[in-house]
């Protein structure tokens, strides 16, 4: 029940196109939802985050879709670019201090 | 901007010798988190700190495991007697108490 399912487990888009990762979780205490971006050799860095008070939240090119009564949220990247191939973690927390459970990550290639 | 430090970024040992991988959090933090991922894998928790004391900690973080903060900036974590299996990368993570984990660089772990 602490799970978070992430699919694709890769995805390869053209330059310019919309990834699209999607997530699904059990837990319904879950109340925090990060996105995070993984480039190779580094630490996860927060990309976006959403509460399930809210259906949609956008900033650039980033944005999340929230669906609670499915429990599902996506990641869309708009236009995306080169520079965005990275591995996608969606991810999971409740409460204000605890520990966040990550989905099982997305590696994005986005070709020119 | 603060960032979440961390050393070594590399730790070569042999199996059943002790480690201490270190971190320093941001400084007006005050929840840690250490996490780790097995190459390819999902980052997975293993420890939350708060209050100086350890507040969650997953099945793996067993006996061989332990966490100190020994002074006002560096936070710790020891494997005491190192397996094959705990190889991976260990990253750290600090919160100011509100919804956003910071992480660290990592340290690669790995024990032959």
């Amino acid at each position: 029940q602490q799970q978070v399912k992430q699919s694709p487990q890769s995805l390869i888009v053209q330059k310019g196109g919309i990834s699209i990762i999607n997530c699904a979780y059990e837990n319904t205490a879950f109340d925090y939802f990060p996105w995070y971006q993984q480039f190779p050799g580094k630490g996860p860095a927060l990309l976006i985050a959403i509460r399930p008070d809210v259906s949609e939240k956008k900033e650039g090119r980033f944005t999340i879709s929230f669906n609670k009564s499915a429990k599902q949220f996506s990641l869309h990247i708009m236009d995306s670019q080169p520079g965005d191939s990275a591995t996608y973690f969606c991810a999971a927390r409740s409460g204000g201090y605890q520990k966040v459970t990550f989905g099982t990550g997305t590696k994005l290639q986005v070709i020119p | 901007e603060p960032e979440v430090t961390q050393t070594p970024s590399h730790q070569v040992t042999q199996m059943g010798q002790e480690v201490i991988l270190r971190c320093v959090p941001i400084s007006n933090h005050l929840y840690f988190y250490w996490y780790r991922q097995i190459l390819g894998q999902k980052v997975e928790f293993l420890v939350s700190f708060y209050n100086n004391e350890i507040s969650e900690k997953s099945e793996i973080f067993d006996d061989q495991f332990s966490v100190e903060r020994p002074d006002g900036s560096n936070f710790t974590l020891k494997i005491r007697s190192t397996k094959l299996e705990d190889s991976a990368m260990y990253f750290c993570a600090s919160a100011m108490g509100g919804e956003t984990q910071y992480f660290g660089p990592g340290t690669r772990l790995l024990v032959l």
